[in-house]
């Protein structure tokens, strides 16, 4: 079935450095991918989303880029700040998944002071 | 305030004693959700309706039923709990029944025990 794999699992990065996270979808008809970053305790919240006909977006300190024909996705962000500490979850779904959507498995971002 | 509300926030059961988590949304939307989260395996879809009265299977629907009588309310029923359902629960909502047009807004979450 479809499956979205999310790396690294934990990250550690010194505060006003960047941080990387990747995804790869395997369903390939997949055209819209949010991320949504959940903060301890709380819910998860969108933050950014790209849609297949882009291949990056930028919103301030964060963005996302896709590639469709490796079908990977990665979320950047720049000059982390200590309320960048969360977890982050990457998804995706497609016209051919209905109303499926698929989460990867989360990575839980850690900004050091 | 546009919201999707969850009760109760904390529920701890036992084996096998039916209980219900309830889900409404003052949003008008289509689409609603539930998933579970547990420790590295992100957040599983269990049950979605893309309208009153439509409600399909997500990845881990075992153990679960829902219902869609009305637009706002989407309840998650447990018949007979078990441990192994322990978990953080998210109910969900989204404007449009095709989730690939519009993101989702979650609830605050329901942490379940079951003992």
């Amino acid at each position: 079935g479809e499956n979205v794999e999310q790396h690294p699992s934990t990250l550690s990065v010194q505060e006003g450095d960047s941080a990387v996270i990747k995804c790869t979808y395997s369903d390939s008809a997949s055209n819209y991918f949010p991320w949504y970053k959940q903060e301890l305790g709380k819910r998860p919240q969108l933050i950014i989303d790209i849609r297949s006909n882009v291949g990056e977006k930028k919103d301030q300190r964060i963005a996302v880029t896709l590639n469709k024909t490796a079908k990977h996705f990665s979320l950047h962000i720049t000059e982390t700040q200590p309320e960048d500490s969360a977890v982050y979850f990457c998804a995706a779904t497609g016209y051919s998944s209905a109303s499926k959507i698929i989460f990867g498995s989360g990575t839980r971002l850690s900004i050091r002071p | 305030e546009a919201q999707v509300t969850q009760n109760p926030r904390y529920l701890i059961t036992v084996t096998g004693k039916k209980l219900t988590v309830t889900c409404s949304q003052n949003m008008n939307h289509e689409y609603m959700s539930w998933y579970r989260q547990d420790p590295g395996l992100g957040l599983r879809q269990i049950y979605y309706s893309m309208n009153v009265e439509v409600t399909d299977k997500g990845d881990v629907p075992e153990g679960y039923k829902v219902s869609r009588k009305e637009k706002r309310n989407f309840p998650l029923i447990l018949e007979s709990p078990s441990p192994n359902q322990t978990s953080l629960y998210f109910c969900a909502s989204s404007p449009s029944p095709q989730v690939y047009n519009s993101p989702l807004h979650f609830g605050n979450g329901t942490r379940l025990t079951v003992t």
